[in-house]
């Protein structure tokens, strides 16, 4: 498996511009994280999904934020509109659901988002 | 908010010294997990310490976990310029959320 595979990886955009960010998990995995690094604030969690299905949501910060999972394989976290101060790396992580004997969390390489 | 809390924030020392990092929490937890981030990078899992395990080894890495303090450490055994990095535990409370805390920055110097 290639692991997990975020685009793009830099992303620059002009304030007011809808950003989107795509992640492909791997395989077989149950759950999918989406989270935000600042210096300022270190790694969030936004949300994620079990199944599919929105779990948790409490880390978005607004309603210009939202994320989707339309199957197994793909989800998007998307900015509408965007402001300089959500420039950070964005990360999408995938894992197998707890409970197993194993839950660790692959990480994609992060999408650099930039808002100027 | 964070669940858990790394000490020190910085660490430097020398190639062949230990490395030790402190992680506490706030909550009761499934399990707890290391991860190391290259600059530049997304992380990488490290060790995984279930909460009913009070140590595990991995090569050069071994971690304790009390949870009864609620807190991990993270020892790094004759350590290597290639270690340098940030590294954060994550918890893991009942429901499979994967919580950060705010990472120690490793520097080994050759």
């Amino acid at each position: 498996d290639a692991g997990v595979i975020q685009s793009p990886r830099h992303e620059v955009t002009e304030m007011g511009q809808e950003v989107t960010l795509r992640c492909k998990p791997i395989s077989g995995h149950d759950y999918l994280f989406w989270y935000r690094q600042t210096m300022m604030r270190g790694l969030e969690l936004l949300i994620y999904f079990n199944n599919n299905v929105p779990i948790d949501d409490s880390g978005m910060p607004e309603d210009r934020f939202s994320a989707k999972m339309p199957n197994a394989s793909f989800s998007t976290l998307k900015i509408q509109p965007s402001e300089p101060r959500d420039s950070a790396v964005y990360f999408c992580a995938s894992s197998l659901a707890p409970g197993g004997m194993n839950t660790e969390a692959f990480f994609g390489q992060g999408t650099r988002l930039t808002v100027v | 908010s964070q669940q858990g809390e790394e000490d020190p924030q910085a660490l430097s020392i020398q190639e062949g010294e230990n490395a030790t990092m402190n992680c506490s929490y706030k909550t009761s937890i499934n399990n707890l997990q290391w991860y190391r981030q290259n600059s530049g990078r997304g992380l990488v899992h490290l060790i995984l310490i279930r909460s009913n395990e009070r140590e595990k080894h991995s090569g050069r890495l071994r971690v304790t976990l009390d949870t009864s303090k609620k807190s991990s450490s993270l020892l790094i055994t004759a350590s290597r310029a290639a270690d340098t990095a940030s590294y954060f535990c994550a918890t893991v409370p009942q429901g499979g959320k994967l919580i950060f805390g705010q990472g120690t920055e490793l520097s080994v110097k050759p």
